[in-house]
Order: structure tokens, then sequence, then C-alpha cells
């Protein structure tokens, strides 16, 4: 079955750590994103990328970094900079087309990060 | 700024019945896609429907229907015979930005009365 994975499903870390976050999907899809969920708020975007060994910075992208070396794998690493990391971390998949990127967009269950 | 407002924080509506929410945004753009997004419990993120701007007819998915009024700049989704399973948050999630940004509202938290 096609689909978006994301591990781990809780992670915790301690302050001045950087941790990865992990989003791999099988959908054959160019597009990825990464969004950032906090109670209570719609998703915020972090980065996104259309293609493989390119990227952008959506609206909260300081203190995450990211990587696209492969079309399948868009992992997220979340820096010491980042000064309130606590959130849901939700990965996305969609086609691009050639008429605009105007695709539903597909999620990964999602990462619950906790920082100590 | 291009926005989204989800006016209501939450509803709740006996099983069986109709509930209508409601989304209203803000944009240039003439040529867009709207969705809507259900998040149950599991934190999943579902699609639910989706209306292409240029089209007229309003889209139906199933008990799932939108009224799409793009003059006025809103985009409602009506969920006619409501079930348990519907409980969820939901999301309107218009895709206004040419730099291939969905832009989110803050959700609407539906409950449904048994």
């Amino acid at each position: 079955d096609g689909g978006i994975t994301q591990s781990p499903k809780y992670l915790f870390r301690k302050e001045g750590q950087n941790v990865t976050l992990s989003c791999e999907q099988n959908l054959n899809h160019d597009a990825m994103y990464w969004y950032r969920q906090d109670p209570g708020q719609g998703l915020r975007l972090i980065y996104y990328s259309q293609i493989v060994n390119d990227f952008q910075k959506g609206d909260i992208a300081e203190g995450y970094s990211v990587s696209r070396e492969k079309k399948e794998s868009f992992p997220l690493t979340v820096t010491s900079a980042q000064k309130n990391p606590t959130a849901f971390y939700l990965c996305a998949s969609s086609i691009q087309s050639t008429s605009g990127p105007y695709n539903e967009q597909f999620f990964g269950p999602g990462t619950r990060l906790t920082v100590l | 700024a291009q926005t989204v407002t989800q006016s209501q924080p939450e509803m709740s509506v006996q099983e069986a019945e109709t509930v209508t929410l409601s989304c209203t945004y803000d944009t240039s753009e003439s040529d867009y896609y709207l969705f809507w997004y259900k998040q149950p419990p599991s934190r999943q993120m579902i699609l639910v429907i989706r209306q292409e701007a240029y089209k007229q007819q309003n889209a139906t998915e199933n008990r799932f229907s939108v009224n799409f009024q793009k003059a006025a700049k809103s985009f409602s989704l009506k969920i006619s015979d409501s079930q348990l399973g519907d409980a969820a948050m939901y999301f309107c999630a218009p895709f206004l930005d040419s730099n291939y940004q969905l832009i989110w509202g803050a959700g609407t938290k539906l409950i449904i009365k048994p």
C-alpha cells in the first residue's frame, strides 16, 4: 500500500540537542512538506521541496533544517536554535502537475516532539 | 497577507442531523483550489473534499458538500446525516499562494451527540 510514514511517533529531546524526524513516502510524489501544529491552531509550514536537492523555507523555518537527497525522503532536523520545539509535526506530499501544485496533500501520521 | 477565518471554534450536532461549518478567506488570486481536511482524534489528516475556484458547481462527496461563494470568498462545508465517526477537527485550507502553500484556518471542532 502506498503512503507516508513518519518516525518516531513520539520523540523526547533534552534542551540543547538536535533531533531528526523521519518522513518517507512511496507515492512517487515530487513535492513534500513539513508542518508544525500547536494546540488549537492550524498548520504552519516549515519547509517544502518540489524536487530532489531543492527546498524552500516556509513561514516558520527558523531553528529547523531539511534535506532532500532522495525523492522518497524528506527528513526534518529540529536544532537547538528552535526556542519552543514542543509540538506535533506533520509531513505531507503531493503530485506536482504542469498546471501548478493544485493537488491535494497526503499526510503522514505525525510525530509528537516533547522537549524535556 | 492572505488569511483564512473559521469563525466557529466548536460546533455540536445531533447524530443524523445536518451541520454547516463556515470558512472565509481573503485573496486577490482568481484561480485557486480549496480543500476541507478532517483530523480525528488519531491526528491523521484526511482530505474530505476539494473545490476548484473556476467551477461554478459546488463539489459533493457522499454526505459532504460545499457551498462555494467566490465573490463573497466563502467556502462552507455541509455534513448531512452526521455520524459518530464524523467527530473531528475540520480545517479549511484554500490553496491561495502561488508559492505552493496551503493557507490553513484554525479549525472547527465538531462534536456529534448520540
